[in-house]
């Protein structure tokens, strides 16, 4: 079936780089996507979203780029710190469904 | 000032027991879900309401029931629990649709021994 995928489950980066991390969709018919920050403990927070009229949005130290040729979604963060230390999700949604299409999920780990 | 708030954080039982979850939302959201998160950390939707209404209810066994009784609440109740349902359990509200951000709780982690 059509799904959300991520192509790294681990990235290491040292604190104050830039951290990209990558999602693959398949389904092109989705129109919404968006980015989640899951820290341990915690339930996953919003982040950033992008709807497929648009090739990136920028945020606060984060943006996010899409591709829609390649069917490619990236979370770039600027000068990563300690706390941006959690797993990232990306999901897909088409046509307002109630029911995101999740990916597994990349583990950022800052490195000193 | 929680927005989304879910009891408790914790829950060990035995197998066979029930056993329920609360989750209650202060944002005035119109949707509420609950997400189940597997020790590899994939995120898979049970269940959704929109103002007290079920509008998705994925293959889960029907020993999982939802309740809704008003548009702040929706708790989970599990009936014969089973070493397979351990699992973190989350709950989460939306404005509208699925083209508006999820806003989750913290989980909640059950163990069945």
């Amino acid at each position: 079936g059509e799904s959300v995928g991520l192509h790294l489950p681990t990235l290491s980066v040292q604190e104050g780089d830039n951290s990209i991390i990558n999602c693959a969709y398949s389904n092109s018919a989705s129109d919404y996507f968006i980015w989640y920050k899951q820290e341990s403990g915690k339930g996953p927070q919003f982040i950033i979203d992008i709807r497929s009229n648009m090739d990136k949005r920028q945020g606060q130290r984060v943006t996010v780029l899409l591709n829609k040729t390649v069917k490619h979604l990236s979370l770039q963060i600027a000068a990563t710190q300690p706390g941006d230390s959690a797993v990232y999700f990306c999901a897909e949604n088409m046509d307002s469904n109630y029911q995101l299409i999740w990916g597994a999920g990349t583990k950022l780990i800052i490195k000193p | 000032d929680t927005a989304v708030s879910q009891t408790p954080k914790y829950l060990v039982t035995q197998m066979g027991n029930d056993k329920s979850i609360k989750c209650e939302q202060n944002l005035g959201h119109d949707t509420m879900y609950w997400y189940k998160q597997d020790s590899k950390k994939f995120l898979k939707i049970m269940f959704s309401y929109n103002n007290k209404e079920l509008i998705i209810n994925e293959t889960v066994p029907n020993r999982f029931s939802p309740k809704s009784p008003d548009k702040a609440h929706l708790n989970l109740h599990i009936n014969s629990l089973e070493l397979g349902d351990s699992a973190v359990y989350f709950c989460a509200s939306s404005q509208r649709d699925g083209n508006s951000p999820l806003h989750f709780g913290n989980g909640t982690r059950l163990t069945v021994t």
